[in-house]
């Protein structure tokens, strides 16, 4: 099984730095996601590790250390839109065909306030 | 149709009811998903569809079917209602690309 913990609720300040940590431990790992939800909408793909290290991507980064069983999201630049909710899902190995599970986190809630 | 199409966008069940949640794509994706979204809770799976014809059980499925008759249709249904059901349903689907794409999901409320 999988067992994925981060923080509930975040809040930080427009044009700031945050960062969205994302703890797990899983009985198998073949990459890990972030995605961004805003409220009343589905969720949208943001990042994916599988090695360790960096991913940039603009405004957003993220890390992963799969021997820590760690991975975090890095906004820069907070605009008031960044408010959403964020969710880390660890992906279990493939079952072939591109058909793999993913397995969320209960996501981290960020408010962007001026 | 563009990505994944899910009907209706919202519901209002009597309990005891039958129910059947669409869900639809373009893509020819192989793998087909459904998740609820609970708040405090994360989305969590249902059943899931690795290809046409084949289903599988996911974390919570407990009083909810799944068919895959073809690739593009992938309908979740509840048997019999009941207010625990309450929550957002979303549909998603994968191949080899990264990531899944989701549908716009469905808000369903049992009373």
């Amino acid at each position: 099984g999988q067992n994925i913990d981060q923080p509930t609720e975040m809040t930080a300040t427009e044009g700031a730095i945050v960062q969205i940590n994302c703890t797990y431990q899983t009985s198998g790992f073949n990459g890990l996601f972030w995605y961004q939800q805003h409220a009343g909408e589905a969720p949208t793909f943001l990042s994916y590790n599988v090695l360790d290290g960096l991913e940039e991507k603009g405004r957003f980064s993220s890390f992963l250390s799969r021997s820590k069983g760690y991975s975090y999201l890095l906004l820069k630049e907070l605009q008031m839109k960044d408010s959403a909710s964020y969710l880390c899902a660890v992906r279990d190995p493939d079952s072939g065909a591109g058909s793999y599970q993913l397995t969320f986190g209960k996501g981290t809630k960020l408010s962007v306030i001026p | 149709i563009a990505g994944i199409t899910q009907a209706p966008t919202s519901q209002i069940l009597a309990a005891g009811r039958r129910m059947t949640l669409r869900c639809t794509q373009d893509m020819r994706h192989n793998a087909m998903y459904w998740y609820r979204q609970d708040l405090g809770l994360g989305l969590r799976l249902i059943h899931y569809s690795n290809t046409a014809g084949t289903t599988g059980k996911g974390e919570v499925p407990d009083g909810y079917s799944v068919s895959r008759a073809n690739t593009d249709d992938f309908p979740l249904t509840l048997a019999s209602a009941v207010p625990s059901q309450t929550s957002v349903y979303f549909c998603a689907s994968s191949d080899n690309s990264i990531g899944y794409t989701f549908g716009s999901g469905t808000r369903l409320t049992v009373v």
